[in-house]
C-alpha cells in the first residue's frame, strides 16, 4: 500500500529534550515535507526537499532541521524544543512535475506536546 | 492579511442540503488549486483539483474565478459522512514547493 507513516504518533516531551520524527514514503516520490498545523492557522511549511541531499525552509523552519540521505526518509529534528513547538505535526510527499510538486500524500500526523 | 482566506465555519447543515464554500487568495501568481478534506485529527486528503473551466466529481463541483480570486466549492445532497473540515490550497508559481493551506472550513451536516 502507497503510504507516508511518521512516528512517533504521539509524542510528550520537556523543554530542551532533543526528540526526532521519522517520517519514511514507499512511492518513490522526489519530493518531502514537513507541515504543522496550528488550530485557525491551516497547515504552515517548515522545511521541505526536492531530492536526496536537497532541503529548504519553508515558512516557518526556526527550532526544527531536517535530513534528506535517502530517498525514502525525511526525519524532523527538534534539537532543543520549546513549548511553543506544541502542534500537530504532518509530513507529506509528491511526485515532482514540471509545475511543481503536486497532489501531496501526507502521513497520519504527529501530535506533539512539550511541557 | 492570509494568504488564503476561507470562512472557518462551522456550517451545520441537514442531510440533503446543498452547501457552497468560498476561498480567496491573494496571490494573482497563483496557479494551481485544490480542494482536500481533513477529517478530525486525520491526515488531509485530496477531495480535488479545480481547474479553469471548474469541474464536477459526483456531489462535488469546485468553481474557479481568477478575476475575483477566489475558489468555491458546492457539496449537493449532503451525507452524513460529508461532516469534516475543508482545505482550500493555492500552488503559487515561481517555487516548486510553495503549496498555501487554508485555515479550513468546517462542515457538520446533521440528520
Amino acid at each position: 500500500e502507497a503510504q507516508v507513516t511518521q512516528n512517533p504518533r504521539y509524542l510528550i516531551t520537556v523543554t530542551g529534550k532533543k526528540l526526532t520524527v521519522t517520517c519514511s514514503q514507499n512511492m518513490n516520490h522526489e519530493y518531502m515535507s514537513w507541515y504543522r498545523q496550528d488550530p485557525g492557522l491551516g497547515l504552515r511549511q517548515i522545511y521541505y526537499s526536492m531530492n536526496v541531499e536537497v532541503t529548504d525552509k519553508g515558512d516557518v523552519p526556526e527550532g526544527y532541521k531536517v535530513s534528506r540521505k535517502e530517498k525514502r526518509n525525511f526525519p524532523l529534528i527538534l534539537e532543543s524544543p520549546s513549548p511553543n513547538q506544541t502542534s500537530l505535526y504532518f509530513c507529506a510527499s509528491s511526485e515532482i512535475w514540471a509545475s511543481g510538486a503536486n497532489v501531496l500524500t501526507f502521513g497520519a500526523g504527529s501530535r506533539l506536546t512539550v511541557l | 492579511r492570509k494568504e488564503v482566506e476561507q470562512d472557518p465555519g462551522p456550517f451545520n447543515v441537514p442531510e440533503g442540503a446543498t452547501v457552497a464554500f468560498n476561498c480567496t487568495y491573494s496571490n494573482s501568481a497563483s496557479q494551481s488549486f485544490f480542494w482536500y478534506r481533513q477529517d478530525c485529527r486525520k491526515e488531509p486528503k485530496l477531495l480535488m483539483s479545480v481547474y479553469s473551466s471548474g469541474n464536477e466529481d459526483g456531489r462535488f463541483t469546485a468553481q474557479l474565478n481568477r478575476a475575483s480570486q477566489y475558489i468555491s466549492l458546492l457539496i449537493r445532497d449532503s451525507k452524513l459522512s460529508d461532516s469534516a473540515t475543508y482545505l482550500c490550497v493555492v500552488r503559487v508559481s515561481g517555487g516548486y514547493n510553495k503549496l498555501i493551506f487554508g485555515a479550513g472550513t468546517r462542515l457538520a451536516v446533521h440528520p
